[in-house]
């Protein structure tokens, strides 16, 4: 079945630094991929997402590219700050071939904790 | 202000006592789902609904109801809750479409069962 996987948490960072959160999925359809992002004490919001392959999502300097030949769709960002600490979650979306719907599946969430 | 309200956010109960978790979204989205969430888990689907009066089972449903007489509202039902069903659950919602689209999520509900 489709599943996705992320790398454990967590990821203690220095502002300004690097941030790469790798994200790898399989899939029997031609899936649609996300990054959810949960602050403390909320619920999940929608960061980036891309819908084919080669696609690039972006949102408030974060980025993910959606690549089919190594399933892969890791997200980045060139310079973290405080307020970028959350719990970050990959996720995608396929056509559920039995009902017509779309399922989402999720990854098990890395936190990010960013350092002043 | 669009968005996705659950009731009550925090909750502890004892074993077998039935409870009710309320969702209610004012997007007028037909789509709307239960899960929880649980450490090294990630979001497990309880259950979905594709509409009024259709409702159709997640990946971990043992041990849930649902309803769903109103566009707006989802609330999802433990008859009669065990200790294993202590988790953070968050309701769901998004509008039909073609292609996958976006999901709203409400703030969550922390439940504890002793």
């Amino acid at each position: 079945g489709d599943s996705v996987t992320q790398m454990e948490g967590p990821v203690t960072l220095s502002e300004e630094a690097f941030l790469t959160i790798n994200c790898t999925y399989t899939a029997t359809g031609y899936p649609s991929l996300f990054w959810y992002v949960q602050y403390p004490g909320e619920g999940l919001q929608l960061l980036l997402k891309a819908t084919k392959a080669d696609d690039k999502g972006s949102n408030k300097g974060f980025e993910a590219t959606y690549r089919k030949e190594t399933t892969s769709f890791h997200l980045e960002k060139g310079s973290v700050q405080v307020s970028d600490s959350a719990v970050y979650f990959c996720a995608l979306s396929d056509l559920r071939t039995t009902s017509g719907t779309y399922k989402y599946i999720f990854g098990t969430g890395t936190r990010l904790k960013v350092l002043a | 202000e669009a968005q996705v309200t659950q009731n009550p956010r925090y909750l502890i109960t004892v074993t077998g006592k039935k409870l009710t978790v309320t969702c209610s979204q004012n997007m007028n989205h037909e789509y709307m789902s239960w899960y929880r969430q649980d450490p090294g888990l990630g979001l497990r689907q309880i259950y979905y609904s594709m509409n009024v009066e259709v409702t159709d089972k997640g990946d971990v449903p043992e041990g849930y109801k649902v309803s769903r007489k109103e566009k707006r509202n989802f609330p999802l039902i433990l008859e009669s809750p065990s200790p294993n069903q202590t988790s953070l659950y968050f309701c769901a919602s998004r509008p039909r479409g073609g292609a996958p689209n976006e999901q709203f999520f409400g703030p969550g509900t922390r439940l504890t069962v002793l």
